[in-house]
């Protein structure tokens, strides 16, 4: 079956380490996405990428990076720049096209100990 | 700029009672909107979206939404609340001329009580 494949589910970190979460998906969808959930603010994007090579900065990208270097792979990397990087994160994919819907992973938890 | 609003972060109901769950928009372009659904640990899931076919929208699990151009809402409603609809439900809205951002409400997380 199709889908979104995010790992790991949970995370613990040190302050002063970078963390790299992965995304992967199957669907062949072009369009690929990162959000950060924290309780009672809803989700908020960090990085999207619209086709291979390419990628634009969210709302908070400071302390964040990215790459996409095949059109099924989205991987986060958390800095230690970032601030405040517990929380849990989530990649979702998107078909081409005006109306497509967003399809979520399972979504990864990092907690900074 | 897109936002989404969401009034009531929470919200209880019984169990065969109405749900209504609100959401308001805020677009300088006609929109896309969408609700998805999120169970704890979980990503979340599209309930139904709004594409202007049809201002009423049917989506799973008995929800429905219905767009007001007038009032800038989108609100959520299902006739009769089960206990499994117990879960955080999230508005949605991205740019008919521009449609690489989604942008999120904050949630509203739905009890039912038996």
């Amino acid at each position: 079956d199709g889908g979104i494949t995010q790992s790991p589910k949970y995370l613990f970190r040190k302050e002063g380490q970078n963390v790299t979460l992965s995304c992967e998906q199957n669907l062949n969808h072009d369009a690929m996405y990162w959000y950060r959930q924290d309780p009672g603010q809803g989700l908020r994007l960090i990085y999207y990428s619209q086709i291979v090579n390419d990628f634009q900065k969210g709302d908070i990208a400071e302390g964040y990076s990215v790459s996409r270097e095949k059109k099924e792979s989205f991987p986060l990397t958390v800095t230690s720049a970032q601030k405040n990087p517990t929380a849990f994160y989530l990649c979702a994919s998107r078909k081409t096209g005006r109306t497509g819907e967003l399809f979520f992973g399972e979504g990864s938890r990092l907690t900074v100990l | 700029a897109q936002s989404v609003t969401q009034l009531g972060s929470h919200v209880s109901v019984s169990e065969g009672a109405l749900v209504l769950l609100r959401c308001n928009y805020s677009s300088s372009v006609p929109p896309y909107l969408f609700w998805y659904v999120q169970y704890p640990n979980q990503g979340l899931q599209l309930l139904l979206k709004y594409t202007s076919a049809a201002t009423l929208v049917k989506g799973i699990n008995g929800f429905e939404a219905e767009f007001k151009k007038s009032e800038t809402s989108f609100h959520l409603t299902k006739p009769s609340a089960h206990m499994s609809d117990a879960a955080e439900y999230f508005c949605a809205v991205t740019r008919k001329t521009s449609y690489d951002k989604v942008i999120f409400g904050p949630g509203t997380s739905l009890s039912v009580i038996p």
